[in-house]
């Protein structure tokens, strides 16, 4: 089956320092990777989409200046915090979309724990 | 995409049955029923989906109801592991960019 990883699985950070995560495609080639961020006790929330080769996609209210994603190859989509804050403290999970067949399903990660003291 | 009505959360004896109800009154022809599940601190992890006839997985079954407007998601024999948060989604199959989008959900606690 469709096997999405994340590096890291956890991070602490100092406030103001700039974090970045990675998400990749283990056995199937990413068209098109969803990041999403959940808070305690909430739903996951859509942040921004992207595919490959071209610049993501943020949904209203994500400051893209803020969450940088790269999505430079078919396997490997990565989403850097910069200047983070404690407000930033969230879960962060990203999502795998593969070409066609089976891997056109939506596939998740195990998701990223992020605290900004 | 369709919206979602499930019920914050439920409880469920080891053993038994879990039976998760999803509303879904304004589902489309060509819409999909999807269940996922979240466990603590974990990804969303892939239970099954439908588009009218009930389906049966490793996991669980898919009942839907002939006018399509609700369906059952059921778990034959609840074990702890099985305590998360269950995830109803109604959409149309996968196509370009459109992402899932994740309502509340219902969540599971299997008791002992």
């Amino acid at each position: 089956g469709a096997v999405v990883s994340q590096h890291p699985s956890w991070v602490i950070c100092k406030s103001g320092t700039s974090v970045k995560i990675e998400c990749r495609s283990l056995d199937f080639q990413a068209t098109t990777m969803f990041w999403y961020r959940q808070f305690p006790k909430q739903s996951l929330m859509l942040m921004a989409t992207s595919n490959e080769g071209s610049k993501a996609t943020y949904e209203q209210g994500v400051e893209k200046d803020k969450f940088l994603i790269n999505h430079a190859s078919l396997t490997l989509s990565t989403l850097t915090v910069t200047s983070a804050h404690p407000e930033d403290s969230s879960f962060y999970i990203c999502s795998a979309r593969g070409r066609q067949g089976s891997y056109n399903e939506q596939f998740f990660g195990p998701g990223t724990r992020l605290t900004v003291l | 995409d369709a919206k979602t009505t499930q019920p914050p959360s439920m409880d469920c004896a080891e053993g038994r049955a879990a039976n998760l109800p999803c509303n879904h009154s304004t589902i489309s022809g060509n819409e999909y029923v999807y269940w996922y599940r979240q466990i603590h601190s974990q990804g969303p992890q892939y239970i099954i989906h439908g588009l009218k006839n009930n389906e049966t997985n490793e996991m669980a079954s898919l009942i839907i109801t002939e006018d399509r407007k609700s369906s059952t998601l059921i778990l034959p024999h609840a074990t702890l592991r099985d305590t998360a948060v269950y995830y109803c989604i109604v959409r149309a199959p996968f196509s370009g960019n459109t992402p899932l989008v994740f309502g509340k959900g219902t969540r599971l606690s299997v008791i002992a």
